[in-house]
């Protein structure tokens, strides 16, 4: 139980596009999920916090405009970096915990976003 | 904010060994988890542990509240069990989580 996939696990994008990352829990429901990113060899940071039906809650010195996030169902939350540069180039995780169970964080895959 | 430190920093093994690894937070914790993020960047949870000790298989965590650190034993290390550690630590008053520095495990024939 308590499985989260990432799709894509791997994009290229050249520098302006748009990308989307889906996160999905796929057996049980997230009221929260959250967004994360970790350069090679650093820890993970926390970007941002998604809560179903509500406006995402940004970390500090995270761009709301760059990283657009919505979380439309109990199953689904997508990252949207928009207008992508180089220096977005990184992996991004997202959790999830399930709803009214625990504040234990379920972690999906991961996707490798690279900025050309 | 919370400062999560773990140690050491990089671990190299034999295959067979036992090993502590260690995470010191900086105030106190209500609940803590422990992740291994495998070469590929998955992250595996191992244990939601917020006080007392929990085993499973060969692993076994122990987190002691009171003196803000948490301690995760790898008994008989297998070369699978190589990559990284973290602890990670309830943050802001939320269910947001802060990690920890990481240990980087490197388990050999």
């Amino acid at each position: 139980g308590a499985v989260v996939s990432q799709h894509p696990s791997w994009v290229i994008c050249k520098s302006g596009t748009s990308v989307k990352i889906e996160c999905r829990s796929l057996d049980f429901q997230a009221t929260t999920m959250f967004w994360y990113r970790q350069f090679p060899k650093q820890s993970l940071m926390l970007m941002a916090t998604s809560n179903e039906g509500s406006k995402a809650t940004y970390e500090q010195g995270v761009e709301k405009d760059k990283f657009l996030i919505n979380h439309a169902s109990l199953t689904l939350s997508t990252l949207t970096v928009t207008s992508a540069h180089p220096e977005d180039s990184s992996f991004y995780i997202c959790s999830a915990t399930e709803a009214g169970i625990s504040y234990e964080q379920y972690f999906g895959p991961g996707t490798r976003l690279t900025v050309t | 904010g919370i400062q999560v430190e773990q140690s050491p920093p990089d671990l190299i093994l034999q295959e067979g060994a036992n090993s502590t690894l260690r995470c010191n937070f900086s105030d106190s914790v209500n609940n803590l988890q422990w992740f291994h993020q495998n070469p590929w960047g998955q992250l595996i949870n191992l244990f939601y542990i917020p006080s007392g000790t929990k085993q499973n298989g060969r692993l076994s965590a122990t987190t002691v509240a009171t003196e803000r650190y948490s301690l995760l034993y790898i008994s008989s290390s297998q070369t699978t069990d190589s990559g990284v550690y973290f602890c990670a630590v309830p943050t802001g008053g939320g269910n947001k989580l802060t990690f920890g520095t990481g240990t980087q495990l490197k388990v050999e024939l």
